[in-house]
């Protein structure tokens, strides 16, 4: 049984375009959302996350917003650049654990 | 500044041997967790450390066992390796969360093939 789900598999957009990926869960009781980004033969590394009491974080060009009652967030890129191109995971923590999504194939075509 | 660093980076077994990943961190980081990742189902959790002689299963256990006897590596062992275990096996650490939740720092991962 999925906890976090990212329905879609891949994504393209045009670079200078926004870019929004999206994300759902089903327990409640998660206290935070982050997003990962990740290039092939490396790690997972940490993009930004959100606080369960919080509806939206910024830094730079990424946004995320999140809607508990809809159990939805969601990454907002723009302007989308070439080097954004990369899979993004979704993460939900909660007790010091995470729980990711699928993740979603991003490419950002010139 | 090497983060976290997972050897080896690559490695075929064939069915039954065992192995042993291991995975350092010099962040002076109190948790430490080893993942797996395999195609459209993101990470799963396999087991985690919330500092040096504790350990505590995961999502997906089955088959692992791990030790935490220092506080900068986490051993991640196969006793008798099966084709189900083929995967990327990624390893990171972090803080406690406090007030803002730490994220976890990722190791490049061990891809891992069994025959």
């Amino acid at each position: 049984d999925q906890q976090v789900k990212q329905n879609s598999p891949s994504l393209s957009v045009q670079e200078g375009r926004i870019s929004i990926l999206n994300c759902d869960y089903t327990n409640s009781m998660f206290d935070y959302f982050l997003w990962y980004k990740k290039y092939p033969a490396e790690g997972p590394t940490f993009l930004i996350s959100i606080s369960s009491i919080k509806d939206k974080n910024e830094d730079g060009r990424f946004t995320v917003f999140l809607n508990k009652s809809a159990k939805h967030l969601s990454l907002h890129i723009v302007p989308s650049q070439p080097g954004d191109s990369a899979v993004y995971f979704c993460a939900a923590m909660g007790a010091q654990k995470l729980v990711f999504g699928q993740g979603t194939r991003l490419t950002i075509n010139p | 500044n090497a983060g976290v660093t997972q050897t080896p980076k690559f490695r075929v077994l064939k069915t039954g041997q065992s192995m042993t990943l291991l995975c350092a961190q010099d962040m002076n980081h109190e948790y430490m967790y080893w993942y797996r990742q395999d195609p459209g189902m993101g990470l799963r959790l396999i087991h985690y450390s919330v500092g040096e002689g504790t350990t505590a299963k995961g999502e997906v256990p089955d088959g692992y066992n791990v030790s935490r006897l220092k506080k900068q590596n986490f051993l991640l062992g196969l006793e008798s390796a099966a084709p189900s275990q083929t995967s990327v096996y990624f390893c990171a650490s972090s803080d406690p969360g406090g007030q803002v939740g730490q994220p976890q720092h990722f190791g490049d991962g061990t891809r891992l093939s069994i025959l």
